[in-house]
Formats: C-alpha cells, sequence, structure tokens
C-alpha cells in the first residue's frame, strides 16, 4: 500500500461549484499536512498547512484532517477558471515528507 | 526577495554527459530541498540540508547524483553520468521550517 493516494484526474467541474480533492494516507504517525498547488510548467505553490486534526479556512480554501480515517481534503468554494491546476497533498512525519501525485482540475467557464 | 532562483531553466543533453543543476534559496531560509518530478513517480525528494549540512540522501537514486551545498546561497545537484532515464523536472525549493516549503520553477531535463 503507497503511503499517500491521491486520485490523479483528471476532475472537471464547472466555474461557481464547490471542489472537493482528497488523499487518503496509511501512516498515522503524520503530524502535518499540506496542499500544493501547481500551474502548468510552474513549481508547486503552498495553499495553506493543517497540524494534526481539524479543519482550517482561508478565503475560498478550506483543508480537513480527519486522522481516525486517515483522510485529508481540500474544498474550493465559489470555483474560479484560475483554480484550473494540479493540486498535490504532502504529509509530513519526523523529517520525511511525501507527496501525492496530484489531481488535475479543470473548472469550466 | 525574487523567490528560489534555479538555472538553468531547460537542459537537454546525450547521454553519458554531466548535468550540473543550481540552486539559490530564499535568503534566511536554514532548509533546502532537491526533489525530482514525473509523470510515473509524481514528486520524489531527493535530498534536503539544514544549515547546509546535507541531512537525507536517501531519495537520491544511484551514485550518479550527488549534490552539495558549499554556502546559505547556494547548492547543486550533479548527475554523471547522465542517462536518458535521468530525463525529469527537477526543483528546488527552501524553507524555514520542514512544511512550509517554497519552490523554485524547476529545471526541465531531458537525457537524449
Amino acid at each position: 500500500q503507497k503511503e499517500v493516494e491521491q486520485d490523479p484526474g483528471p476532475l472537471s467541474v464547472p466555474e461557481g461549484a464547490i471542489v472537493s480533492l482528497n488523499c487518503t494516507y496509511s501512516n498515522s504517525a503524520f503530524q502535518y499536512f499540506m496542499w500544493y498547488r501547481q500551474y502548468s510548467r510552474k513549481g508547486p505553490e503552498l495553499l495553506m498547512y493543517t497540524y494534526s486534526s481539524g479543519n482550517k479556512e482561508d478565503g475560498r480554501f478550506t483543508a480537513q484532517v480527519d486522522k481516525s480515517s486517515k483522510y485529508i481534503s481540500l474544498f474550493i468554494r465559489d470555483s474560479q477558471p484560475s483554480d484550473s491546476a494540479t493540486y498535490l497533498c504532502a504529509m509530513n512525519r519526523d523529517d520525511k515528507i511525501i507527496f501525492g501525485k496530484g489531481t488535475r482540475l479543470h473548472i469550466l467557464p | 526577495d525574487a523567490g528560489v532562483i534555479q538555472s538553468p531553466r531547460h537542459e537537454v543533453t546525450e547521454m553519458g554527459q554531466e548535468v550540473t543543476l543550481r540552486c539559490k534559496p530564499i535568503s534566511g531560509h536554514d532548509y533546502l530541498f532537491w526533489y525530482r518530478q514525473t509523470m510515473m513517480r509524481g514528486l520524489e525528494l531527493l535530498i534536503y540540508f539544514n544549515n547546509n549540512v546535507p541531512i537525507d540522501d536517501s531519495g537520491m537514486p544511484e551514485d550518479r547524483f550527488s549534490a552539495k551545498m558549499p554556502n546559505a546561497s547556494f547548492s547543486t545537484l550533479k548527475i554523471q553520468p547522465s542517462e536518458p532515464r535521468d530525463s525529469a523536472v527537477y526543483f528546488c525549493a527552501s524553507s524555514s521550517s520542514f512544511h512550509e516549503q517554497f519552490f523554485g520553477p524547476g529545471t526541465r531535463l531531458t537525457v537524449l
């Protein structure tokens, strides 16, 4: 079983819709949970991170961690065409960091 | 600050040649990371430094890969000799904490 699983997509949704992106993981030792956004031919950009369980909100973005289910989510409200990108989850334990392979998201105008 | 700077942005070379990728981290950051990204394997951590010292190189694929950080403002990743399977995008990232990394624009390497 891979340490981090993420559906590669692509996921296509109409502008204005709520987007839900998810990752599952197998190692309960992960402490920090991050979401990165990567535009085509660019480097990943940190959107937000969460420590341990719970929710964190930043503007249109909400990150959610459920450690009991080993499941993390990123919600995007009022999605915009500029949100079209690949979203990578990442997890940190001790001095290790593991990235998901990313989900490609297309917001249709 | 200009962010993490990488050079070259694109590199095309022939199998067997030496390749050197360069990175200038954000000033003040203690950590520097080298990653490789491919469609098949995603984003993989190759090696990271803390205060210029290599801490974990377990992700370096084989002895053909080496990385150095001679000072706080410069790092190199070298592949010698290069092989076609090394073709990928190589990213450098820097940070003050492990979980808030700032990535450079990447170097797209093609080995023919």
